[in-house]
């Protein structure tokens, strides 16, 4: 069974910095593209970015490119999410989420909560 | 800045057939966008349930249905059932490793 479990969602200030992580299992996790999504209170869903299982490449949304990272460890079956100068707007629930075999996100984990406030 | 758009609400009545749909503020939508739609119901994570454009996920009853209409990715309930109230937000792949979401329809079905 796949499983997705984010964790290291906490209440910083703006502009500090958070790393999520994302513990991945039930699956081949070197293969696989994996993403993050956010949500804000009350908004929709917004894709952040995405990291290549096979290539190593990433991508990302142009409201997070030049402050947040992608990264993995599949040694640890785990993906991050490195954030850095936060800003008010940033606060959401942050998903993982595994790309499926057609562009689509087959798998999302259960979301951790980042409050950007002083 | 590419925008997809959705409908914002819809209304929907028990039994009924209702279309929500996908599109891009400039251009048209097309199965290369691979459009995929999720259903996502208060304090839960998302729920896929059409990939592809007209793929159900495992478990997808078959009154989803999705498809192309006209310039849009649709996705169509057909026999509305009282838990299909939700949100459900599409998403389309522009290629390049970007996607970029809808802005979600509130489905009611009353």
């Amino acid at each position: 069974e796949v499983q997705l479990l984010e964790s290291g969602g906490a209440l910083v200030q703006p502009g500090g910095s958070l790393r999520l992580s994302c513990a991945a299992s039930g699956f081949t996790f070197s293969s696989y593209t994996m993403h993050w999504v956010r949500q804000a209170p009350g908004k929709g869903l917004e894709w952040l970015s995405a990291l290549s299982g096979t290539s190593g490449g990433t991508f990302y949304a142009d409201s997070v490119k030049g402050r947040f990272t992608i990264s993995r460890d599949n040694s640890k079956n785990t993906l991050y999410l490195q954030m850095n100068t936060l800003r008010a707007e940033d606060t959401a629930v942050y998903y993982c989420a595994k790309r499926g075999g057609s562009q689509e996100f087959d798998y999302w984990g259960q979301g951790t909560l980042v409050t950007v406030s002083s | 800045q590419t925008v997809v758009t959705q409908e914002p609400s819809f209304s929907v009545s028990p039994g009924g057939t209702v279309t929500l749909t996908c599109g891009l503020r400039a251009g048209s939508v097309s199965t290369t966008y691979y459009a995929s739609w999720y259903q996502q119901t208060p304090g839960q994570a998302p729920r896929t349930l059409m990939y592809n454009t007209n793929t159900r996920s495992s478990g997808v009853p078959d009154r989803f249905s999705g498809s192309i209409l006209g310039n849009k990715a649709a996705l169509t309930i057909t026999g509305a059932q009282a838990d299909d109230e939700s949100d459900y937000y599409c998403v389309l792949y522009m290629g390049s490793g970007i996607w970029v979401f809808g802005g979600g329809t509130k489905l009611t079905v009353l």
